[in-house]
């Protein structure tokens, strides 16, 4: 099992619709979790923190479901510039007291007129 | 304004040359780090340096080399060593290191491709 795993997509949305993402994490001792926005061959930038009491921000609601192991981002009233690849991340505890950060493959959401 | 700056974008080399793709950044960021991105998978973290004049390997570091002389600077080398170096080069930085919460930051990235 992969240690973070995303759904590839795409996910293809009339404008306007409300679409969710999940991201499944195996390590149960992950301690923070992102939501990444990645355009087509440019830099990943931060969508949003996932705190454990969910957190939204304007469009956007990010949730972590810790007894499942997962994280999700819905996006509400889709427009056509969300068009983008998501990826989430996990910050997770690796032997000898470290910490690790792991990527999903991403999530590629296309908007549509 | 901070940020953190890669270059150059795009970058050709002939297979068995090393190169070496530079990193800086202004945000005053303890911690930076090189991920590589290829198509239909994750960004694999090749090394990353919590502080000045330290720095470790990454889940895939053969190939590679870095230094951190300077807060600002991480540079990275390609080395002919490296057997599939053509992909996406990204840089990153965060406040604190991976034990942290804080999110990573990136570069505009580097394209490098060897032919």
């Amino acid at each position: 099992r992969k240690e973070v795993e995303q759904d590839p997509g795409p996910f293809n949305v009339p404008e306007g619709a409300t679409v969710a993402f999940n991201c499944t994490y195996s390590n149960s001792a992950s301690q923070s979790f992102f939501w990444y926005r990645q355009d087509c061959r440019k830099e990943p930038k931060l969508l949003m923190s996932v705190y454990s009491s969910g957190n939204e921000d304007g469009r956007f609601t990010a949730q972590l479901n810790r007894a499942s192991q997962y994280i999700s981002l819905l996006i509400r009233d889709s427009k056509l510039s969300d068009s983008a690849t998501y990826l989430c991340v996990v910050n997770e505890e690796v032997g000898g007291g470290g910490n690790k950060l792991t990527f999903g493959t991403g999530t590629q959401l296309k908007v549509e007129l | 304004d901070g940020g953190i700056t890669q270059s150059p974008k795009y970058l050709f080399r002939k297979e068995g040359q090393n190169v070496t793709l530079s990193c800086e950044q202004n945000l005053n960021h303890d911690a930076m780090y090189w991920y590589r991105q290829d198509p239909g998978q994750g960004l694999r973290l090749i090394y990353y340096s919590q502080i000045v004049n330290d720095f470790q390997k990454g889940d895939i570091a053969e190939g590679y080399s870095v230094s951190r002389e300077k807060k600002e600077s991480f540079p990275l080398t390609v080395t002919s060593a490296q057997k599939n170096p053509t992909a996406f080069y990204l840089c990153a930085s965060s406040m604190e290191g991976q034990g942290g919460n804080s999110p990573l930051h990136f570069g505009n990235g580097t394209r490098l491709t060897v032919t």
